[in-house]
């Protein structure tokens, strides 16, 4: 069954450090997203991708963060200056549509210390 | 504004009873539910989508709109059904999915 690969798996890093996370959709999926996770806490939506361009974002996507599909296979989420409180698990996930449901990542665990 | 609730933490039963994991929601437009489970240290997987009106593994889940409710049930549980279980909304005029707080379901032997 294909899978949405997420790396690293886990990634430690100093508060004010730019961060690259990195996912490969599975490859005929034309809708991608990024989700976070802070401990204890639901799963937040951050934005969606379509089309090369953001088609939503919520509002904890502010300036700091950023996405890209650099070569046609791989999705980004760029964190700069990253600050304590992005520490999270961050998902991955593609869809051949919305209303199929997505298919996740296993997360990478980012840790801002 | 939209909302998921899933009132349970956590839901213990034995092998073998039945169970319902409850998810109510918010949100006057056309709504699209899921349920995801997530097992130990694994990654979120689609279970069911109400659209489908399918059973994965033997769990079943109806939109009520009546209730906005799309409660999980499944008629005999097994220790294998041990996860965690999330409840999520998709709006019509969006293409996020709003999660619930996730229940833990444990299966006892």
């Amino acid at each position: 069954e294909p899978e949405v690969t997420q790396t690293p798996s886990h990634q430690v890093t100093q508060m004010g450090q730019e961060v690259i996370l990195r996912c490969v959709p599975i490859s005929n999926h034309l809708y991608f997203y990024w989700y976070r996770q802070i401990l204890g806490q639901k799963v937040e939506f951050l934005v969606s991708f379509y089309n090369n361009e953001i088609s939503e974002k919520s509002e904890i996507f502010d300036d700091q963060f950023s996405v890209e599909r650099p070569d046609g296979s791989n999705f980004t989420l760029k964190i700069r200056s990253t600050k304590l409180e992005d520490s999270a698990m961050y998902f991955c996930a593609s869809s051949a549509g919305p209303i199929y449901g997505y298919t996740f990542g296993s997360g990478t665990r980012l840790t801002v210390v | 504004a939209q909302r998921v609730t899933q009132p349970e933490k956590l839901l213990s039963v034995f092998k073998g009873a039945p169970v319902e994991l409850k998810c109510n929601y918010s949100y006057s437009g056309s709504p699209e539910l899921f349920w995801y489970v997530q097992y130990s240290r694994q990654r979120l997987q689609l279970l069911l989508r109400h659209i489908s009106r399918e059973s994965i593994k033997g769990f079943t889940a109806d939109l009520n709109k009546g209730e906005t409710s799309f409660h999980l049930k499944k008629p005999f549980a097994q220790e294998e059904d041990s996860a965690m279980y999330y409840c999520a909304l998709k709006m019509d005029s969006s293409y996020k999915l709003i999660f619930g707080s996730g229940t833990r379901l444990l299966v006892r032997p």
